[in-house]
């Protein structure tokens, strides 16, 4: 069974630095891997995606890498921004049905 | 807005009362989907219609009852709910099948307390 996980649960950081969110995943055979943010009592927004034969992916300040081999995934926030703080969501879809398997999150808070 | 309208934005209801959840796209999507997301806990999977037909029911109780009239709306009826039925309930809308080149568009949300 597919299990998502993602550590920290909460991260607190200065305006300004670089940082780094986790997603790891039990099955290795996946169909791909998106990110999403949302904000308090909002919907999700679709940051990226990652195919199962891509390495990574960038939008802006923003790059998700994908480690099949060894269920990981990241996402690496370049000079973060008050604006940044939101819980991240990673999600794997493991085959060609409906079904995401979701993380909990990760709550980023950005200090000005 | 993303492109994804769900009405209402905030709902309070009794354990006894009927209510209905609405959401529109008009992205050209075909397929739709409901989520619950409850505090502290990864969002689940509710019902997925594809070309207004459900594909997907994840063992969901039959208090709740979806319904796809076309394509652009998803409907979730709700009766006789729980206290635990108190949720943040979103939903979406892809073309195709998820992720092939696109992801998911998500709603804002419906927050639904059942007293």
């Amino acid at each position: 069974k597919q299990e998502v996980t993602q550590i920290p649960a909460a991260l607190s950081v200065p305006e300004g630095e670089n940082l780094v969110l986790n997603c790891s995943f039990t099955d290795s055979a996946i169909y791909n891997l998106q990110w999403f943010r949302q904000d308090p009592g909002k919907g999700l927004t679709s940051l990226l995606l990652i195919q199962s034969s891509q390495r990574e992916q960038t939008s802006g300040r923003l790059n998700a890498s994908l480690d099949k081999s060894s269920g990981r995934s990241t996402l690496y926030i370049a000079a973060s921004q008050p604006g940044d703080s939101a819980t991240y969501l990673c999600a794997v879809k493991k085959d060609s049905n409906y079904q995401l398997i979701w993380g909990a999150g990760t709550k980023l808070i950005i200090k000005p | 807005e993303t492109g994804v309208t769900q009405t209402p934005r905030h709902l309070v209801m009794g354990m006894t009362n009927k209510k209905s959840l609405k959401c529109e796209q008009h992205l050209g999507h075909n397929a739709m989907y409901w989520y619950k997301q409850s505090a502290k806990k990864p969002l689940e999977l509710m019902f997925v219609y594809s070309l207004e037909e459900r594909v997907e029911n994840n063992s969901v109780p039959s208090r709740f009852s979806p319904e796809c009239p076309n394509s652009s709306h998803l409907f979730l009826h709700l009766h006789t709910l729980q206290p635990e039925d108190s949720a943040l309930y979103l939903c979406a809308s892809s073309q195709g099948d998820v992720g092939r080149r696109h992801g998911y568009t998500f709603g804002s949300g419906t927050r639904l307390t059942v007293v």
